[in-house]
């Protein structure tokens, strides 16, 4: 069965140094990798995803993730943090090929500090 | 509309009562999901359509749960007969295309259910 782990509730970070949060996961054969944002009292929402082709993925506000095959991560990062940053990030997983559901991590809470 | 909605916003039920969930997708989406969140935790699968066709019920936690698209865009999460630990955040989400979860989910706000 495919999973994922995010290994740490929180990540605080000062406001314009760089952030990560991290992603690891597990899923038979190749995988499709995506990360979410929630904001308090709001769905969630797409950052960016990685099917195939370059290891490092830009998303939307700045965000990119690198995937990593033979440690099986999917590090978000961001090389500047904004105090508006601070929200709860879902890293998932889904196998490729045709219809696969999607599989979330409990999510990882980042505080930017101004 | 602008993005998917989801209606009440909040649900308080009394343990044994029978709840219906509406999920509106972005119109012309093929694909809707539902997950269940409970507090602290991700977004855990429920269900899948594509179109009015569920082609994926298998995290539906027990026969109390159904999900129907009739018509392939509304979608209804009936619960029956309540319980407390049925206490969560109920999203739904859709995607364009008919590949189903590899595509960009766009989520609602979500249903949040309390069981007393």
């Amino acid at each position: 069965a495919q999973s994922v782990a995010q290994p740490e509730d929180q990540v605080n970070v000062a406001e314009g140094n760089p952030l990560t949060v991290k992603c690891t996961y597990s899923v038979s054969g190749n995988p499709y990798l995506f990360w979410y944002v929630q904001y308090p009292n709001r769905g969630l929402q797409f950052l960016l995803k990685y099917i195939t082709g370059d290891n490092l993925v830009k998303g939307s506000y700045g965000f990119e993730a690198e995937f990593n095959k033979s440690q099986t991560s999917f590090h978000l990062k961001k090389p500047s943090a904004l105090v508006s940053d601070s929200a709860l990030y879902f890293c998932a997983v889904s196998p490729s090929g045709g219809y696969q559901k999607v599989t979330f991590g409990i999510g990882t809470k980042l505080q930017v500090i101004p | 509309g602008a993005g998917v909605s989801q209606s009440p916003r909040y649900k308080v039920a009394k343990r044994g009562q029978d709840v219906a969930l509406r999920c509106d997708p972005i119109s012309g989406h093929v694909s809707l999901f539902w997950y269940q969140q409970a507090l602290g935790q991700g977004p855990e699968f429920l269900t899948y359509f594509q179109n009015e066709a569920q082609l994926d019920k298998s995290g539906l936690p027990s026969d109390r749960f159904f999900a129907e698209r009739p018509e392939g865009s509304v979608s209804t999460l009936k619960i029956q007969r309540t319980q407390q630990e049925d206490s969560a955040v109920y999203l739904c989400a859709s995607s364009l295309a008919n590949r189903g979860a590899n595509e960009k989910l766009f989520f609602g706000s979500g249903t949040q259910l309390s069981v007393l």
